[in-house]
């Protein structure tokens, strides 16, 4: 079975610009958690989506926004780029709200100039 | 404002040897603390997890042992491998709801042959 698959692998951004990032659950998935993990440091929780709707958030400027479709894949998107963005974006799924297990995919590298 | 303390920073161990990790907590509301491991270029993988209802779970070579009133918890690495060289985090969150975890900053592991 597949795991939790992100796209882009790597992405390099200048300041100000807009970046998108993607994220597959696994199969069955339906509950879908950002993080954003500096060099150095453990991750820090972005955002969690269920069933389309935002049911979480950490403590993030509104520059970060995020949403998940029918299909339970998500979307990550930054504006306004800042140096202090460039991370380890990972995505993890579980499968429904009430579950105390969570399954990371292997991160997006956003580098920003 | 971190929630949960992880030392030490780096740890160097010979082959064979016992790796200790320590993690302390803040949040009494926390009932679930995982800990993860992480290969360079991959996101975290889930190593073992433990529940406050117990004082120490094993798995193979890793052990969690739990002190609720202390509010810590640590991973003991028994007969460490050159291939247990990786980060590891620990975590916590309410077990109804692990998309939302707090994480430590890491524990940098190296097992020298």
């Amino acid at each position: 079975d597949a795991g939790v698959t992100q796209s882009p692998t790597h992405l390099i951004k200048t300041r100000g610009q807009h970046v998108t990032l993607r994220c597959s659950p696994i199969s069955g998935h339906k509950s879908v958690s950002w993080y954003q993990q500096v060099l150095g440091q453990g991750p820090q929780f972005i955002f969690q989506y269920y069933e389309k709707e935002e049911r979480g958030r950490g403590n993030f400027p509104d520059r970060f926004s995020a949403r998940q479709f029918p299909n339970y894949s998500s979307e990550l998107n930054v504006n306004a780029l800042l140096l202090g963005d460039s991370a380890l974006y990972l995505c993890a799924s579980s499968l429904g709200l009430l579950t105390d297990t969570q399954y990371f995919g292997p991160g997006t590298r956003l580098t920003v100039l | 404002q971190q929630q949960v303390k992880q030392s030490p920073q780096s740890l160097i161990v010979q082959k064979g040897g016992i790796s200790i990790i320590n993690c302390a907590y803040e949040n009494t509301a926390f009932d679930y603390f995982p800990w993860y491991q992480q290969f360079p270029g991959k996101g975290p993988a889930l190593l073992i997890a433990i529940r406050p209802d117990v004082s120490e779970k094993k798995e193979g070579r890793f052990t969690i042992s739990f002190n609720k009133s202390a509010k810590q918890f640590s991973l003991h690495i028994m007969d460490s491998q050159p291939g247990d060289s990786a980060t590891y985090f620990c975590a916590a969150s309410k077990s109804t709801n692990a998309g939302k975890s707090t994480f430590g900053d890491g524990t940098t592991l190296t097992v020298k042959p």
